[in-house]
């Protein structure tokens, strides 16, 4: 069974605050690494689709890395704001073909 | 009007009894997923189609069935619900690249009494 972690579980950040958090996941057979953001109330929607070892994509304040060698990925959020709360998933393709999430990481920020 | 729709919403039902989840999608992707929430544990892949005349087995597929009735209907079965089986589903599709994103429909609330 794929096992891909992320973590922390949750984290609380000061509005204006930068952070980031990481997914790890078995190097091998990696296919491709998706990003999710869920919205309390709101269906996931796709931030992010990773392949290649060092990869690096943006959107906005949002961006993510990829290193597929030592098995993990890093989102990074500039400069939080109260509409980034969200729980963030990542999730892995294998030779299987079907994407195995991890359990997230729940995003709060402070006012 | 939404891509990937979910019937019902929300549902209370009791132990034993049989449920059925309907999924449907106008982006005419030929795969489509059944996922399940529970607190703490992200989302879980309970069976996931192909094409329509392919179905796989996800992590967790024990207590329930599914039907690919076409390309754009995938409906999840519970033969005889029982309360650990209360969660909130969702239901997804993608392009047949590994590469696709995936899209949610806006999920249904079970309670199994």
């Amino acid at each position: 069974i794929l096992n891909v972690e992320q973590s922390p579980q949750s984290l609380h950040v000061q509005e204006g605050d930068s952070t980031n958090f990481t997914c790890s996941f078995p190097s091998s057979n990696f296919y491709a690494l998706h990003w999710y953001r869920w919205e309390t109330a709101k269906s996931p929607e796709a931030l992010f689709v990773m392949t290649l070892n060092g990869d690096e994509k943006k959107k906005g304040r949002i961006s993510a890395t990829l290193n597929t060698k030592e098995g993990y990925s890093y989102l990074y959020i500039k400069g939080s704001q109260p509409e980034d709360s969200a729980t963030y998933l990542c999730g892995i393709i294998q030779g299987a073909q079907k994407l195995v999430f991890g359990q997230g990481t729940r995003l709060t920020i402070n006012p | 009007d939404a891509d990937v729709t979910q019937t019902p919403r929300n549902r209370i039902t009791k132990t034993g009894k049989r449920i059925m989840l309907e999924c449907s999608q106008t982006k005419g992707h030929d795969r489509m997923y059944w996922y399940r929430q529970d607190p703490g544990l992200g989302l879980r892949l309970i069976y996931y189609s192909f094409d329509v005349k392919d179905i796989n087995k996800g992590e967790i597929s024990d207590g329930y069935s599914v039907s690919r009735q076409a390309q754009a209907k995938f409906s999840l079965s519970l033969e005889s619900a029982i309360p650990n089986q209360t969660a909130l589903y969702f239901c997804a599709t993608s392009g047949t690249v590994n590469t696709d994103t995936q899209y949610f429909g806006p999920g249904t609330r079970l309670t199994v009494l």
